[in-house]
């Protein structure tokens, strides 16, 4: 069965830092999506992709944040510079269509800011 | 601002009974919602969504109630079993569209053997 795959699992950095989380999406998709997730709170929408483009993105999603497929098959979030606030799960999501709330997730990256 | 939330943390449920697991969603502009379940230390999983053209979604096992006069989203799971132990999350958007979800806070759904 077709899956979202993230890399890493588990990332521990310091402060400042940049970070790259890669996501492979399920190859026909065409729509894909961040998520993250703080510790016992609620998972949040980051940012949506498609056609090579940013469709939408939340207020968490600032200067410090961008998105890129730089080929096929990857789709990566990149922190520019890391803060303590960034440590969370970060989730990739895609799906087929947009008009669909049936995204399909990956297991996620912890990311943990010292 | 608004959000999307869950009237009951945890819920314990003994194997082969039903849950009811319910949300409280305060958009009333939403117009779409969905259901996810959160397995420990996995994404979460589609289950079950419903458009507020309708009041009534049945699944496998699952069903999905909407009320929207008084903003309320319910998920129910015929005879439980150990594999539905999890995190269950509501979530939201409008416009038919999957571009921005608003989860919920989520409940722990416990099957008890």
């Amino acid at each position: 069965e077709p899956e979202v795959t993230q890399t890493p699992s588990h990332q521990v950095t310091q402060m400042g830092q940049e970070v790259i989380l890669r996501c492979v999406p399920i190859s026909n998709h065409l729509y894909f999506y961040w998520y993250r997730q703080i510790l016992g709170q609620k998972v949040e929408f980051l940012v949506s992709f498609y056609n090579n483009e940013i469709s939408e993105k939340s207020e968490i999603f600032d200067d410090q944040f961008s998105v890129e497929r730089p080929d096929g098959s990857n789709f990566t979030l990149k922190i520019r510079s890391t803060k303590l606030e960034d440590s969370a799960m970060y989730f990739c999501a895609s799906s087929r269509e947009t008009d669909t709330g049936e995204l399909f997730f990956g297991e996620g990256s912890r990311l943990t800011v010292l | 601002g608004e959000s999307v939330g869950l009237h009951l943390p945890t819920l314990s449920v003994q194997e082969g009974d039903n849950s009811i697991i319910n949300c409280a969603y305060s958009n009333s502009a939403s117009d779409y919602f969905i259901w996810y379940k959160q397995e420990s230390g996995k994404g979460p999983q589609f289950i079950i969504d419903i458009r507020s053209n309708m009041d009534k979604r049945q699944g496998q096992r699952v069903t999905v109630l909407l009320n929207k006069t008084v903003k309320h989203l319910s998920l129910q799971i015929a005879a439980t079993q150990p594999g539905d132990s999890a995190v269950y999350f509501c979530a939201e958007t409008y416009s038919g569209s999957a571009r921005q979800l608003t989860f919920g806070s989520g409940t722990q759904l416990t099957v008890l053997p």
